[in-house]
């Protein structure tokens, strides 16, 4: 039982490089989201998914894309990395609307440092 | 739109004392109402959650939280910590309807001394 599965764990870039970081899971859900965590700032949303093809913007968007071509995969681009993008970010999914009682899954996250 | 807010950023606590960590939110649509709970180098897990009904819930690890709509709060007790439960805590929202953002709060980071 993976859940959500995030790589990679770990990763050094210098500004201006360009990266993906992956999320995979495997329970089926239909909700996934990104988000950044930063110091005192708690988690920011980044960019979330209701489903495959189709995507939308959260709180702090701008410098990332994403795109969802299967339910499995929802990979976060950084077309042109930033010292502020140096965080933590954290993939999450959740099953769809009616099954709010099950919770929304995080993984275990991925720690960005922007040189 | 919805916000959340964790007035406090730490809270120390000896073992075996009982805790209280805060959470007010905003919103003009109804919510439902979560809290997290991030140990180190991990990402998050759920705690307890609100979504209708009895407006106490119980969640894993002897934590409850209480709903209180009039004054917009939602926060998380515990009447006995222990050094196992230092930790960061995270009060999260989101519409019952629409939009599937949820909202975090900025996280209590809460100390258990012995």
């Amino acid at each position: 039982n993976a859940g959500v599965t995030q790589t990679p764990k770990f990763q050094v870039l210098k500004t201006g490089q360009s990266m993906t970081l992956q999320c995979a899971q495997d329970m089926n859900h239909e909700y996934m989201s990104w988000y950044r965590q930063d110091p005192g700032m708690g988690l920011r949303l980044i960019h979330y998914s209701v489903g495959a093809g189709i995507t939308d913007q959260g709180e702090v968007p701008n410098g990332y894309n994403v795109s969802r071509s299967t339910t499995e995969d929802f990979p976060l681009r950084l077309l042109s990395a930033a010292p502020s993008q140096t965080s933590v970010y954290f993939c999450a999914s959740s099953p769809r609307e009616g099954q709010t009682n099950q919770p929304q899954h995080f993984g275990d996250g991925t720690r960005l440092s922007i040189l | 739109a919805q916000s959340v807010t964790q007035l406090d950023s730490q809270v120390p606590v000896f073992e075996e004392a009982p805790v209280e960590l805060r959470c007010n939110y905003s919103s003009s649509v109804s919510v439902y109402l979560f809290w997290y709970v991030q140990y180190p180098n991990q990402g998050l897990q759920l705690l307890l959650k609100y979504l209708s009904g009895s407006t106490l819930v119980k969640g894993i690890n002897g934590f409850e939280a209480e709903f209180n709509k009039s004054q917009t709060s939602f926060h998380l007790r515990k009447p006995s910590v222990h050094i196992s439960d230092t930790a960061e805590y995270f009060c999260a929202v989101r519409t019952t309807s629409g939009t599937y953002k949820y909202i975090f709060g900025t996280g209590t980071r809460l100390k258990v001394l012995a």
